[in-house]
């Protein structure tokens, strides 16, 4: 969607190492998610933000963790402890409220070396 | 938690023939949304429906949600290739993230052969 970027698009990640995904809007929506999504599976919420400086474990938290500094960013971090890491990331954000509908990114592939 | 249940997981169909989806749940919703997945692509929004026995169109696209409101369907007329892809509700609460957050199904994946 229009208003939210991801990158890279691209991510490639050795053993023991940590990697950032970012993510930026400029729909001036307060809420954001992480989603994780597996081959043919559906999404798992990995975190979400409903304002600045706040954030809340979704259902598949462990090995990964985010900031929320600005209201426009919520960048991801894979840690080394998320041992499974390689899926496809999406980031999403919304007005919130009953009934708004979610907005993605493009979204992050990453694998493993 | 709020879960929602869908149906089927994977749908083959010849071009041309119809389709169609289901979402069940075990409580009343308030509202429910549609997305439609392209092949390597994310998410994009289509349809919410919030009021009982609601039906909507989009060209060949149906959306209905049911007299309960526990229950939703999808239903695209005469497929094209370009119908291809995944097709998720979502529906507020649960674990997707806090009190007006959305909870998705795990998704139809439409596969056509022409």
């Amino acid at each position: 969607d229009g208003g939210i970027t991801q990158s890279p698009k691209y991510l490639f990640r050795k053993e023991g190492q940590n990697v950032t995904l970012s993510c930026e809007q400029n729909l001036n929506h307060d809420a954001m998610y992480w989603y994780r999504q597996d081959p043919g599976q559906g999404l798992r919420l990995i975190y979400y933000s409903q304002i600045v400086n706040d954030f809340q474990k979704g259902d598949i938290a462990e090995g990964y963790s985010v900031s929320r500094e600005k209201k426009e960013s919520f960048p991801l971090t894979v840690t080394s402890a998320q041992k499974n890491p390689t899926a496809f990331y999406l980031c999403a954000s919304r007005q919130r409220g009953y009934g708004q509908p979610q907005h993605f990114g493009d979204g992050t592939r990453l694998s493993i070396l | 938690g709020q879960q929602v249940m869908q149906i089927p997981q994977y749908q083959h169909v010849q071009e041309g023939e119809d389709f169609t989806t289901y979402c069940n749940s075990s409580t009343t919703l308030s509202n429910i949304q549609w997305y439609k997945q392209r092949p390597g692509g994310h998410p994009v929004f289509l349809i919410q429906l919030v009021k009982s026995g609601e039906v909507k169109k989009q060209k060949r696209l149906t959306f209905q949600f049911g007299e309960a409101k526990k229950n939703s369907s999808l239903h695209i007329t005469a497929t094209q290739t370009t119908d291809v892809g995944t097709y998720f509700c979502a529906v507020p609460g649960g674990s997707g993230g806090g009190a007006d957050g959305l909870t998705f199904g795990k998704g139809t994946h439409l596969i056509i052969q022409p």
